[in-house]
């Protein structure tokens, strides 16, 4: 199993530019999540897709979009980037939103760098 | 605002028992207390999870004391491969943007031989 898959693994990327960050997983989860992580800092979600054909805002969306594709694919675009959004970018997926059993498995991370 | 408060670093020996501890004293009753780590550069990893009372799987403990104010980690037999920054999450079972896993600085826990 190849659990959460993302892509790219590195990026950099020009001011102004834009770019779509991929993450598919093969589990069959309901639920998906986009989170950044910048030097010496802890998780700050980004975007969440509670299920299939919803989205929501999470703590810092701002500059950023998402499309829930299917139940694999949940998708990050970045419509002009900016060096304040050099970062990591870890996409996760957990099997239910609502309910205890919401154990998060998180993909190896996308290290995006904006000159 | 971060829900629990967890000290910045800790340093274990290999082989001996790690405990790392997180205070949420603010923690409602409806609310559960997650445990997370990362390993450098990696994805984040699901650790254990619990209420009320304490729970064990096969890689931790979770203590939880009666009032719920605070909670420790047990790592029984930690090794090197346990070096890794640890999250402690409190969070809502539901939906809606209060049962995200938020994330704060966590406690950078290192193993030593």
């Amino acid at each position: 199993n190849a659990g959460v898959t993302q892509t790219p693994k590195f990026q950099v990327l020009k001011t102004g530019q834009s770019m779509t960050l991929q993450c598919a997983q093969d589990m069959n989860h309901n639920s998906m999540y986009w989170y950044r992580q910048d030097p010496g800092m802890g998780l700050r979600l980004i975007y969440y897709s509670a299920s299939e054909g919803t989205t929501d805002k999470g703590e810092v969306p701002n500059g950023y979009n998402v499309s829930r594709l299917n139940k694999r694919e949940f998708s990050l675009r970045l419509e002009s980037a900016a060096p304040s959004q050099t970062s990591v970018y870890f996409c996760a997926s957990s099997p239910t939103y609502s309910g205890e059993y919401t154990e998060a498995f998180f993909g190896q991370g996308t290290r995006l760098t904006v000159v | 605002d971060a829900k629990t408060t967890q000290p910045p670093s800790m340093d274990c020996a290999e082989g001996r028992a790690a405990n790392l501890p997180c205070n949420h004293s603010t923690i409602s009753g409806n609310e559960y207390v997650y445990w997370y780590r990362q390993i450098h550069s990696q994805g984040p990893q699901y650790i254990i999870h619990g209420l009320k009372n304490n729970e064990t799987n096969e890689m931790a403990s979770l203590i939880i004391t009666e009032d719920r104010k605070s909670s420790t980690l047990i790592l029984p037999h930690a090794t090197l491969r346990d070096t890794a920054v640890y999250y402690c999450i409190v969070r809502v079972a539901g939906w809606g943007s209060q049962g995200n896993l938020i994330f704060g600085k966590g406690t950078k826990l290192s193993v030593k031989p």
